[in-house]
């Protein structure tokens, strides 16, 4: 299966600040995705990351607060912005490879807004 | 709207006692039925998938059943040890797995010695 990195792992942030997390992959995939898992919760779609074009959100997200980008097969990145206490989770890439149907996820990066 | 509906909540099984964690979907369009293992701190890992023309499918110690009349399919582990406690949840997908998952809630499965 496809080695997933994501990067920070983990951060503290203030309040009104912007963190962008990276999602890294070590091969060529079809579907990349963003999911959001609330503490104790479980895993809710953010957006499917589209290369070359705007991300594809779920109800009650949005771009301007969560902006995507997707420049090529192996690479996605998630701003969380002008974040608030209640943006504070675990952000999880998810990916599904070329021909395959199984999604494998990261292994997350926890998020504590201040 | 909850699609998937997945219970029970938490569960504490003897070791070598068969869990049994149920999944029920409201969405027929959904077309892949996958389980995911978590543990603490780790990102969720696929244990195993299944179709809507299979009723049952075995991957080692783990088997789902589906019963698609029902909307309902339910993972069961079999001779379970206390390294299989974690959090297991339920998802699906339509365009077999091309979609996002839409998770259940998750069971907190303990195995106790």
């Amino acid at each position: 299966s496809a080695v997933i990195s994501q990067k920070p792992s983990r951060d503290i942030c203030q309040r009104g600040t912007s963190l962008t997390i990276q999602c890294q992959v070590d091969s060529q995939v079809t579907m990349m995705f963003w999911y959001r898992q609330q503490p104790g919760q479980s895993l809710t779609l953010i957006a499917t990351a589209n290369q070359g074009s705007e991300a594809t959100y779920e109800s009650g997200f949005v771009i301007d607060k969560f902006p995507i980008s997707r420049p090529n097969l192996t690479f996605s990145t998630l701003t969380v912005s002008n974040m608030s206490p209640e943006d504070s989770s675990i952000y999880l890439c998810s990916v599904v490879e070329q021909g395959g149907t199984e999604a494998f996820f990261g292994q997350g990066t926890r998020l504590t807004v201040v | 709207q909850q699609q998937v509906k997945q219970s029970p909540q938490s569960l504490i099984v003897q070791k070598g006692g068969i869990p049994i964690i149920n999944c029920a979907y409201e969405n027929t369009a959904f077309d892949y039925f996958p389980w995911y293992q978590q543990f603490p701190g780790k990102g969720p890992a696929l244990l195993i998938a299944i179709r809507p023309d299979v009723s049952e499918k075995k991957e080692g110690r783990f088997t789902i059943s589906f019963n698609k009349s029902a909307k309902q399919f339910s993972l069961h582990i079999m001779d379970s040890q206390p390294g299989d406690s974690a959090t297991y949840f339920c998802a699906a997908s339509k365009r077999g797995g091309a979609d996002g998952l839409t998770f259940g809630k998750g069971t907190h499965l303990i195995i106790q010695p």
